[in-house]
């Protein structure tokens, strides 16, 4: 089966810093990856996907991921975080089941809070 | 857009009664799936589904069952509920064939059992 480590359970980053969080994976072939946002009280919104092509892929909210086969990761980067970025990120890659059914395997999550 | 649409936000239950949870997509997708969302454990499978009538255990099935009848209706069902069965339960959709597009996730219905 495969499975999705987030390290980081909880990141403090002051408002108009960087942001790095960390996701790494296990799955043998090319993997779809995603990267979803939840706010508090909300469900949960799509930041970026990846499945083929350039490596480096752009979502909603200036997000940006890195997918590198050679670590097995997919890390979730922002130039300059805002306070409403604070939420949750879930990391999360296909699983491909039997009968041709697949499933979305989550992450724990990491929790970002913005401190002013 | 794809809509999910989860019947209830918020849900208590006594222990011990039998409680539906129901989930409707509108886009015609085969894919259904049933999570749990607890802190610091993010949200874990429960069923999925890929086609009417046909079900899959994810990775914490003990305890749920799941109906699929028409495709666009996805049911779980705690047959006797307990109190640790209080959590977040999240449905999600997707077309299968295109999984690289994403899931698309419901609201929630915050499941409380006292």
């Amino acid at each position: 089966a495969q499975s999705v480590t987030q390290p980081d359970i909880h990141i403090t980053v002051s408002e108009g810093a960087s942001l790095e969080l960390r996701c790494n994976y296990s799955y043998g072939a090319t993997p779809y990856l995603f990267w979803y946002v939840q706010s508090p009280g909300q469900g949960l919104q799509l930041l970026l996907k990846y499945f083929s092509g350039d490596t480096l892929v752009q979502g909603i909210k200036g997000f940006e991921a890195e997918f590198k086969r050679s670590q097995s990761s997919f890390n979730l980067r922002k130039p300059s975080v805002h306070w409403s970025d604070a939420a949750e990120y879930f990391c999360a890659v296909v699983e491909w089941a039997n009968q041709a059914g697949t499933a979305l395997i989550f992450g724990k999550g990491t929790t970002l809070s913005v401190s002013s | 857009d794809v809509k999910v649409t989860q019947s209830s936000r918020y849900l208590v239950k006594r222990t011990g009664e039998k409680v539906f949870l129901e989930c409707v997509q509108d886009m015609d997708h085969e894919n259904m799936f049933w999570y749990r969302q607890d802190p610091g454990l993010g949200l874990r499978l429960i069923y999925f589904s890929y086609d009417v009538k046909m079900k899959e255990k994810g990775d914490i099935p003990e305890g749920y069952s799941v109906s699929r009848e028409k495709k666009e209706r996805f049911s779980l069902i705690l047959e006797s509920a307990s109190t640790n069965q209080t959590s977040m339960y999240l449905c999600a959709s997707s077309p299968y064939g295109r999984e690289g597009y994403g899931y698309t996730f419901g609201s929630g219905t915050r499941l409380t059992v006292v």
